[in-house]
């Protein structure tokens, strides 16, 4: 059972505009998101969290949603550049847990 | 400050082998956890090891087993290894317990033939 889904495989924009990656997940156990990205042959790398206590967190280009009721977070990158063009993980856990689960990914490709 | 390490990068077992895969923290970095990516599950937790315990554990067999060090460099351990085994191993490391973001190491890549 997959408790933190990410529908799209992939999906692709063009420079300058804005992406966004959503994320579903089934478990209301889950207090804690994270967003990494991730490049061939490098680990996955941290890009921004949001715990469920807000529903809204930014970092510069980055900004994640979380709507609780729904039980759906989405990544929003604006705007969006060639160099963003990477897999992109959705992340949870329970109770500040170091056992995250994530999503399959998205591979976002940004074209110039 | 240096990143996570891994040592192999890349490593060739044969079934029924095992094989010890080793990680060394982000300095300062206190928890250390252990990921198997596959192209069909995806990132699946192995364990988590904290002050030398392990405190977390995935849904995996007890042929994948651990262990931290005082330092908190981590190794891990796959006994008897099957072909199911193949796949990038990632170990990623953060300042404490709780909601702190993992730092990922650019795994270790084992294929079992």
């Amino acid at each position: 059972d997959q408790q933190v889904k990410q529908n799209s495989p992939s999906l692709s924009v063009q420079e300058g505009r804005i992406s966004i990656l959503n994320c579903d997940y089934t478990n209301s156990m889950f207090d804690y998101f994270l967003w990494y990205k991730k490049y061939p042959a490098e680990g996955p790398t941290f890009l921004i969290s949001i715990s469920s206590i807000k529903d809204k967190n930014e970092d510069g280009r980055f900004t994640v949603f979380l709507n609780k009721s729904a039980k759906h977070l989405s990544l929003h990158i604006v705007p969006s550049q060639p160099g963003d063009s990477a897999v992109y993980f959705c992340a949870a856990s329970v109770g500040g847990s170091e056992k995250l689960v994530f999503g399959k990914g998205t591979k976002l490709t940004v074209n110039p | 400050k240096a990143g996570v390490t891994q040592t192999p990068r890349y490593l060739i077992k044969t079934r029924g082998q095992q094989v010890t895969l080793s990680c060394s923290p982000i300095s300062g970095h206190r928890s250390v956890s252990w990921y198997q990516q596959t192209p069909g599950q995806g990132l699946q937790f192995l364990f988590e090891y904290f002050s030398e315990t392990q405190r977390n554990k995935g849904n995996f067999p007890g042929r994948f087993s651990g262990r931290q060090f005082s330092n908190s460099r981590s190794e891990m351990n796959v006994s008897t290894l099957e072909l199911g085994d193949s796949a990038l191993y990632l170990c990623a490391s953060s300042p404490d317990r709780g909601n702190y973001e993992q730092y990922f190491g650019p795994g270790t890549r084992l294929t079992v033939t």
